[in-house]
């Protein structure tokens, strides 16, 4: 079984700030998707990026980045430039490539961007 | 465009009451999917429906019942609720429920079973 893990329940950085939040899994998997999904006080859960572990090239979209790294089953997300909208619950997530997309979640980390 | 809508988006059982949560998506997606957020917890996932006519189990099945009624409308029921399903449910869908593609969530529907 797939397990997700983000050991950083809360973070807190100033606006225009850099922020990296953490997340390693637990798969005997070669090829699988990763993701980041946000979710506001609105609760909408809204995709941020996505990365395939066959590329080694780390995934990017506008401020956010990841920073995949396979061998240590890590995938990291920074936000540069954070914004007062960035403020949200961050949850990571994978998927085995074969079969249904069935995301396995991390606990996620409460974002606070402070103006 | 409405996305994923789910009614209700809030509810108050009695144990043991019965109840259905309904999620309906006008994007034309084959694959649906219900997750459950707990507290301090990620979405887990309860069922999914990869296309119109099948079902299959998730993660955190147990005390769940689905129904694929079309290709738009995938309903989530409670037969007999317990205090452990007190939680926020949340429909999603996707173009063909494979690789990287984007699943599109609902607002939720928080549910309270006392």
């Amino acid at each position: 079984a797939q397990t997700v893990t983000q050991s950083q329940p809360e973070m807190s950085v100033q606006e225009a700030e850099t922020v990296t939040l953490s997340c390693t899994y637990d798969t005997s998997e070669s090829n699988y998707y990763l993701f980041w999904y946000k979710q506001p006080p609105s609760r909408q859960m809204i995709l941020v990026i996505r990365q395939e572990a066959y590329k080694q090239q780390n995934a990017t979209e506008n401020r956010f980045s990841v920073n995949f790294q396979k061998a240590a089953k890590s995938f990291s997300l920074k936000i540069s430039d954070s914004q007062l909208g960035d403020t949200a619950m961050y949850f990571c997530a994978f998927t085995i490539i074969q079969g249904a997309q069935k995301l396995v979640f991390g606990q996620g980390t409460r974002l606070t961007i402070n103006p | 465009n409405a996305g994923v809508t789910q009614t209700p988006k809030f509810q108050v059982l009695k144990t043991g009451q019965s109840m259905t949560l309904q999620c309906a998506q006008d994007m034309n997606h084959n694959s649906m999917y219900w997750y459950r957020q707990d507290p301090g917890m990620g979405l887990r996932l309860i069922y999914y429906s990869a296309s119109e006519g099948t079902t299959d189990k998730g993660e955190v099945p147990n005390g769940y019942n689905v129904s694929r009624l079309n290709k738009r409308e995938f309903s989530l029921r409670l037969e007999s609720a317990a205090p452990s399903q007190t939680s926020v449910y949340f429909c999603a869908s996707s173009e063909r429920g494979r690789g990287l593609e984007t699943q599109y969530f609902g607002p939720g529907t928080r549910l309270l079973v006392l």
